[in-house]
């Protein structure tokens, strides 16, 4: 099956600075590639997604980028605000989605 | 509220219970999932279910029982689970297995 793994586990960011996360997938076929953001208590909301015959999708100050050949794809947040701070997940697959273990992002004013 | 609804939203159960999650999704897609969400481990996928049949079962032991009457629907009934099967239960659901996934707000269940 479908093997995602995402870094890094925790991100500080100055408010204002760029945030990078990064995930690698193991199986080829997977063709889909969200993003979610939860935030504390509430439910996980996707914020952009990318499938396999693009190479990078931008909305607004997110960006998403997939390289097919190395199996990894990452999600860029550019201005950094307060209310970036949540928990970000990755995914890939097909019907059938596997997640990345997430990224906490904290956001310091 | 629209979108993914679930009740109820917190559970706490004895491990000799039987309870009952339900999920029902307002948006008119056809295929439904259940996750489990645990501490600092990646989502879970249990169930998926596409036009009511079930197209995934991942490996997820039989005190877990699914239920999709129709496609706005799905249940997950719950019967001596154990502590480790505390988690928050999140359902989801797509228009189609390839499109974009909505979650509901979860189901936050304790095992004594």
């Amino acid at each position: 099956g479908e093997n995602v793994e995402q870094h890094p586990s925790t991100l500080s960011v100055q408010e204002g600075d760029s945030a990078v996360i990064k995930c690698t997938y193991s199986d080829s076929a997977s063709n889909y590639f969200p993003w979610y953001k939860q935030e504390l208590g509430k439910r996980p909301q996707l914020i952009i997604d990318i499938r396999s015959n693009v190479g990078e999708k931008k909305d607004q100050r997110i960006a998403v980028t997939l390289n097919k050949t190395a199996k990894h794809f990452s999600l860029h947040i550019t201005e950094t605000q307060p209310e970036d701070s949540a928990v970000y997940f990755c995914a890939a697959g097909d019907y059938k989605l596997s997640f990345g273990a997430g990224t906490t992002v904290t956001v310091r004013a | 509220e629209t979108g993914v609804t679930q009740t109820p939203r917190h559970l706490v159960m004895g491990m000799t219970n039987k309870k009952s999650l339900k999920c029902e999704q307002h948006l008119g897609h056809n295929a439904m999932y259940w996750y489990k969400q645990s501490a600092k481990k990646p989502l879970e996928l249990m169930f998926v279910y596409n036009f009511k049949e079930q197209t995934e079962n991942n490996s997820v032991p039989s005190r877990f029982s699914p239920e999709c009457p129709n496609s706005s629907h799905l249940f997950l009934h719950l019967h001596t689970l154990q502590p480790e099967d505390s988690a928050l239960y999140l359902c989801a659901s797509s228009q189609g297995g390839r499109e974009t996934q909505y979650f509901g707000p979860g189901t936050r269940l304790l095992v004594l």
